[in-house]
């Protein structure tokens, strides 16, 4: 079963452009993780923030989680090409299980 | 950091026979690993949860007589597709997280294998 819903499914941009990707879910969650999966790769873990924490930084990524709409962001800020990849949602709930976000597509062009 | 390893990253097989695919978590012991299938251009979706030393739990859907699951070690989870049809044709990941979470790391993370593609033919 999948929790998230990811918006939007693909998205087309330009090298230097911020890109903004949003996940929606469903129940309540303990955590919320944003992974990274280049094209027949495996998932690279981006970041993780937590059910009381509502914005979180690592380099050029930036999270936000909106517990009582039950939302989360990413931003990518200053795209370079090598960002184009798959990026999935991902949250936790009780018993540890890691149910995914359908996705989005990001495609930057150089 | 934590690695976890799968193997073998790539495998064809006819129609009929089974595929035994494993993973491995090689710095740190995990109790519980989870097994995923992602289909083309789709998210991952939940198969089953493998715990070390008990009956694996399945999804609804999933079909434990066709995938079987054996968590025989701390370290080591196996995913065995019986009788596999073309329509098990996948790419099947497996994550392992550790209870008491690693040195510099967070608990709550799990580490993701690199994946198996498998094609039946």
């Amino acid at each position: 079963s999948q929790q998230g819903e990811e918006d939007p499914q693909a998205l087309s941009i330009q090298e230097g452009e911020n890109a903004t990707m949003n996940c929606s879910y469903k129940t309540s969650i303990n955590n919320l993780q944003w992974y990274r999966q280049n094209s027949g790769r495996g998932l690279v873990h981006l970041i993780l923030i937590r059910s009381n924490e509502r914005e979180k930084h690592s380099g050029r990524l930036r999270v936000t989680l909106d517990t009582s709409k039950k939302s989360s962001s990413l931003l990518i800020t200053a795209s370079r090409a090598a960002d184009t990849a798959s990026y999935f949602c991902a949250t936790n709930t009780g018993g540890f299980k890691t149910i995914f976000g359908a996705g989005t597509r990001l495609f930057v062009k150089a | 950091g934590a690695v976890v390893s799968q193997h073998p990253s790539r495998v064809i097989c006819k129609s009929g026979t089974s595929v035994k695919i494993e993973c491995r978590s090689l710095d740190f012991q995990a109790t519980t690993m989870f097994w995923y299938r992602q289909f083309p251009k789709q998210s991952l979706m939940l198969m089953a949860t493998s715990n070390e030393g008990s009956k694996a739990t399945y999804e609804q859907g999933v079909e434990k007589d066709k995938f079987l699951i054996n968590h025989a070690s701390l370290t080591l989870s196996t995913l065995t597709v019986t009788s596999a049809h073309p329509e098990d044709s996948s790419f099947y990941i497996c994550s392992a997280r550790s209870p008491s979470g690693l040195a510099g790391g967070i608990r709550e993370t799990q580490y993701f294998g690199p994946g198996t593609r498998l094609l039946v033919l």
